[in-house]
């Protein structure tokens, strides 16, 4: 299990739109539509932001939107705001009840 | 509303074991789903530990499986995690969590984890 593939850093002005990628592996991010994202803010634990690929859990602004393409998972976040600077991170099911996060994106707010 | 509680020491020495108890309220374990242990050392990302179904089936990370072990204590609604032969490396905050088939929807805090002499 390697960890899914992230960019260091991503960062935008305010409302603009930024996109974090996530790659796997064709045993991970490409054989299931079970990948999640989490923001993380400093000293906080993470937040669940997106699910099951596309889904927002109820209370996430739908700014926050998720898609795939074969082993590439990806995240955008629209119109930006000063309290998305956050790190975020990706997981994804990797079949036998076993899961590999990405690893990490710190997202700065210009 | 589902909250998740670490607890547990602080400092463990190294080749000791740790061990850390996840204390949920406003859901009853017995009830369904997984649950799980995933680290972050510090100023790194996130690690998958293991998972734990009520019913007491174990799942683990594969670089972790000869160290760890993961319970479930139904009667008192927690989980615990053990990692034995504990190094520097395993400094680490650990949090808990709640994972809802395929994603993990309810975190603890999390605590801090430090192994030195």
């Amino acid at each position: 299990q390697s960890a899914l593939t992230q960019p260091p850093s991503a960062s935008g002005s305010p409302g603009q739109s930024v996109t974090i990628s996530c790659t796997g592996t064709s045993s991970d991010v490409g054989d299931y539509n079970y990948v999640s994202w989490y923001q993380q803010h400093p000293g906080k634990a993470p937040k669940l932001i997106i699910y099951e690929v596309t889904k927002r859990p109820s209370g996430v602004p739908d700014r926050f939107s998720g898609s795939k393409s074969g082993n590439t998972a990806s995240l955008t976040v629209s119109g930006l705001q000063a309290e998305d600077e956050a790190d975020y991170y990706c997981c994804s099911y990797a079949g036998g009840n076993s899961y590999v996060f990405g690893t990490g994106t710190k997202v700065t707010v210009l | 509303q589902v909250q998740l509680e670490e607890s547990g020491p602080g400092l463990v020495k190294p080749s000791e074991t740790l061990s850390l108890t996840c204390a949920v309220s406003g859901y009853s374990i017995s009830d369904g789903y997984y649950w799980g242990w995933i680290r972050q050392p510090p100023g790194k990302g996130l690690e998958w530990i293991g998972t734990i179904y009520h019913g007491g089936n174990t799942y683990y990370n594969p670089s972790l499986k000869s160290r760890v072990s993961i319970s479930v204590d139904t009667s008192r609604n927690q989980f615990s995690l053990r990692l034995n032969s504990v190094s520097a490396a395993d400094t680490a905050f650990y949090y808990c969590s709640r994972i809802r088939w395929n994603y993990m929807d309810v975190w603890g805090k999390g605590t801090t984890v430090t192994v030195s002499s």
